[in-house]
């Protein structure tokens, strides 16, 4: 079973700054890993697959990277609605989720 | 555009078979690239993946919940639907059906809430 581990649990910035998220695997899963986004009450949304893609619709400022075991989700200039929980996917054993990791103002 | 919505009763008693569906618009669940799956979320919790079924009718499934669910479809109705067996109070969530391609959830439901209680 392959494990993944976000770090950290809670991401503490402002309107305007860099945000960094973390998320490592317990073996090596190449490139096949995603990154939602779930606002509050909200369904989650698809922001990343294959480590670096982005999805239609998503806006620049969220990239992707990283491969085998550690990548990481930067939001370049944090905006109001990017203020949410973010969980990492991988898709090698039948998507099990990472733990997540909320960004809070 | 895709639409996923899933109905069902939103309480169930312990015991009981929690039997869910979701309806697809916009899109066939015949489509030969794409799975049709289910997740959920525990109150407060993150996000727990359940299964998946292809239009060949395979089946995947998360191997802690593996002998106490089933997932089919019926593509008359472009429907898919999830039955769980045995709930307890810790199947208490909301409840996503997705569409999965190349492994990844990139539709999702707006989730069902079903809770388990006597």
């Amino acid at each position: 079973e392959i494990v993944l581990t976000q770090s950290p649990a809670t991401l503490s910035l402002s309107p305007g700054e860099r945000a960094t998220l973390s998320c490592r695997a317990s073996q090596s899963i190449n490139y096949y890993l995603a990154w939602y986004q779930q606002r509050p009450g909200q369904a989650p949304r698809l922001l990343i697959y294959d480590a670096s893609n982005r999805a239609t619709g998503i806006p620049a400022r969220f990239s992707g990277s990283g491969s085998g075991t550690d990548f990481t989700l930067t939001i370049s200039s944090l905006e109001p609605e990017d203020f949410a929980v973010y969980y990492c996917q991988q898709r090698t054993n039948l998507a099990p989720f990472g733990g997540g990791t909320k960004v809070e103002i | 555009q895709l639409q996923l919505q899933e109905s069902g009763p939103g309480l169930v008693k312990p015991s009981e078979t929690l039997s869910l569906t979701c309806t697809v618009s916009g899109g066939s669940i015949n489509s030969t690239i794409h799975h049709w799956g289910w997740t959920r979320q525990s109150p407060g919790k993150g996000l727990e993946w359940i299964g998946s079924i292809f239009y060949s009718g395979d089946v995947h499934q998360n191997p802690p919940l593996k002998s106490r669910f089933t997932i089919s479809k019926d593509t008359s109705r472009n429907q898919f639907s999830l039955r769980l067996y045995s709930v307890t109070a810790s199947d208490t969530a909301v409840y996503y059906c997705v569409r999965l391609r190349s492994g990844y959830l990139v539709d999702w439901g707006q989730g069902t809430l079903v809770t388990v209680s006597s």
